[in-house]
C-alpha cells in the first residue's frame, strides 16, 4: 500500500532557529512530491519536486528530493513566528481507473516561539 | 495558479440533513478533487470529480453519501448527505491541470454537525 510518512509530528523552536522537516514515501511509479503550508484551512502550495538532487528554493525555504532513498526534506532557515503552521507533504500516486491522485502525509506541526 | 472559491465557508448543520458545498475556479482545469480533513488529521481524498462523467471515489467513500457533480471545467459540488457528527470536518476542493502539475486548494468549508 502506498504511504507517506512525515517526521517529526510536531516541533517547537525559537525565532532564528533552522528546522528540517522530513518526508519519506513508498509509492510505485513515483512522479512528483509536493510540499504545502497549512495555517488555517487551505493548504498553500510551496514546492513541487520531480528530480533528485535539485534544490528548490524560495526565500528562507528550500527543499530537495532523494529518489534513491525515497525521501524529501524541507528546510526553513531563520525561522519567524509566521512560519508556525502544519507542513504537509504529498506524493503523486499512479493512476488507477483512469485517474491519479496525491497521497498526503500526516503533517508536521511547527510552532515558532518569539 | 488559480483563484478558487468555496461556498459556504462554514456551516453548522443538524444530523440527518444534507449540505452542498460549491467549488468555483476562475479558469478551466482538468482535474478537480474533494478532500476531507477531520480534526487533528491530515487530508483524505474523497473523490476525483470528472467532467461529464461520474466521480471516482476512494475506498471508504460512496456516491450515496457524497454525491458529486461537475457540470463543466470550472465548477463542482460535493454534497454531504444524511449527516452525522462524524462528518464534522473541513472539506476542501483542489484543482490541477494534469499529471505532474501543481495542485491548488480552495479556502475550505468548515462543517460542524450537531
Amino acid at each position: 500500500e502506498d504511504k507517506v510518512v512525515q517526521s517529526p509530528l510536531s516541533l517547537v523552536v525559537h525565532e532564528g532557529d533552522t528546522v528540517t522537516l522530513n518526508c519519506s514515501y513508498e509509492v510505485t511509479n513515483f512522479r512528483s512530491l509536493l510540499w504545502y503550508k497549512q495555517e488555517k484551512k487551505a493548504p498553500t502550495f510551496l514546492f513541487m519536486l520531480t528530480s533528485s538532487g535539485i534544490e528548490k528554493k524560495s526565500g528562507r525555504l528550500s527543499s530537495i528530493l532523494d529518489k534513491k532513498e525515497l525521501f524529501s526534506i524541507l528546510n526553513i532557515t531563520a525561522t519567524q513566528t509566521g512560519d508556525s503552521a502544519i507542513y504537509l507533504c504529498a506524493v503523486e500516486s499512479p493512476p488507477t481507473s483512469g485517474t491519479y491522485k496525491y497521497i498526503f502525509g500526516t503533517g508536521t506541526r511547527l510552532k515558532v516561539l518569539a | 495558479s488559480a483563484v478558487i472559491s468555496q461556498k459556504p465557508s462554514r456551516d453548522i448543520c443538524q444530523r440527518g440533513t444534507s449540505l452542498t458545498i460549491q467549488c468555483q475556479v476562475d479558469s478551466q482545469v482538468t482535474m478537480m478533487f474533494w478532500y476531507r480533513q477531520q480534526p487533528g488529521q491530515s487530508l483524505t481524498l474523497i473523490a476525483t470529480a470528472n467532467q461529464g462523467s461520474e466521480a471516482t471515489y476512494e475506498s471508504g467513500f460512496v456516491i450515496d453519501k457524497f454525491p458529486i457533480s461537475r457540470p463543466n471545467l470550472t465548477f463542482s459540488t460535493l454534497t454531504v448527505s444524511n449527516m452525522s457528527p462524524e462528518d464534522s470536518s473541513i472539506y476542501l476542493c483542489s484543482v490541477s491541470w494534469g499529471i505532474s502539475y501543481e495542485q491548488y486548494f480552495g479556502p475550505g468549508t468548515r462543517l460542524t454537525v450537531t
